[in-house]
């Protein structure tokens, strides 16, 4: 699978878009986007997920560049629950095994 | 929703534990991760009617069921002390499914 590079940690203003980046030149064809997002305490929650064109459901949007080689979870208005490690994952798209290989993620910090 | 128990569990070094891992409803698939402390959570195996359907980098002393009704469990022999972690149950609706839903974990402690 892919390796992804994520800054270790951000800071976002209540309110404001939280745009986390994410690099992953190595991508291959076949090889999905996904985002996950941990709160504290808590399992990892699926956020989104994409192959090459952009995505938008109601918690964020994805943007992947043309090349594919990186993307950005666009939150649009951050709020202090969505404080939590932002992790991106590239993942083939096999029919078989859903195996998630997690970074160390990036850690958001929502403040007011 | 997934459940998992139980929260907490201390044991000590050389010992054997179960963990179970109540799966969301019409689910058929459950993988099993282990996060350490300050890391992301590691793939352990996944199961897929009842059968084993991938695994990481783990030995042989962790190893699982899946149960008629989709639960799971996780079996580690001879505890270390690098076992202790979070372990994280996840279901999802099938093998190939895009989205898993994890469950809050189990915290185990081995001393």
């Amino acid at each position: 699978d892919a390796k992804t590079t994520q800054p270790p940690s951000m800071d976002c203003a209540e309110g404001r878009a939280a745009n986390l980046p994410c690099n992953h030149s190595t991508i291959s064809g076949n090889e999905y986007v996904y985002w996950y997002r941990q709160i504290h305490s808590q399992g990892p929650q699926y956020i989104i997920h994409g192959l090459k064109n952009n995505e938008t459901n109601e918690m964020a949007s994805l943007i992947i560049t043309e090349d594919r080689k990186s993307s950005t979870l666009i939150l649009p208005h951050a709020t202090l629950r969505d404080t939590a490690v932002y992790y991106c994952i590239v993942r083939p798209d096999t029919g078989t095994a859903s195996k998630l290989t997690f970074g160390t993620g990036t850690r958001l910090q929502v403040t007011l | 929703g997934v459940t998992q128990s139980p929260t907490h569990l201390i044991k000590t070094r050389g010992q054997q534990v179960t963990l179970r891992c109540s799966s969301q409803s019409g689910h058929n698939t459950v993988s099993w991760y282990q996060q350490a402390l300050g890391q992301g959570p590691q793939f352990i195996f996944q199961y897929y009617r009842k059968e084993e359907n991938g695994r990481g980098n783990f030995p042989p002393r962790f190893s699982g069921l899946q149960f008629p009704n989709d639960s799971s469990e996780l079996n580690v022999n001879a505890l270390e002390l690098d076992d202790s972690a979070l372990y994280l149950c996840a279901s999802s609706k099938d093998r190939a499914s895009n989205e898993q839903f994890f469950g809050p974990g189990t915290r185990l402690t081995v001393l």
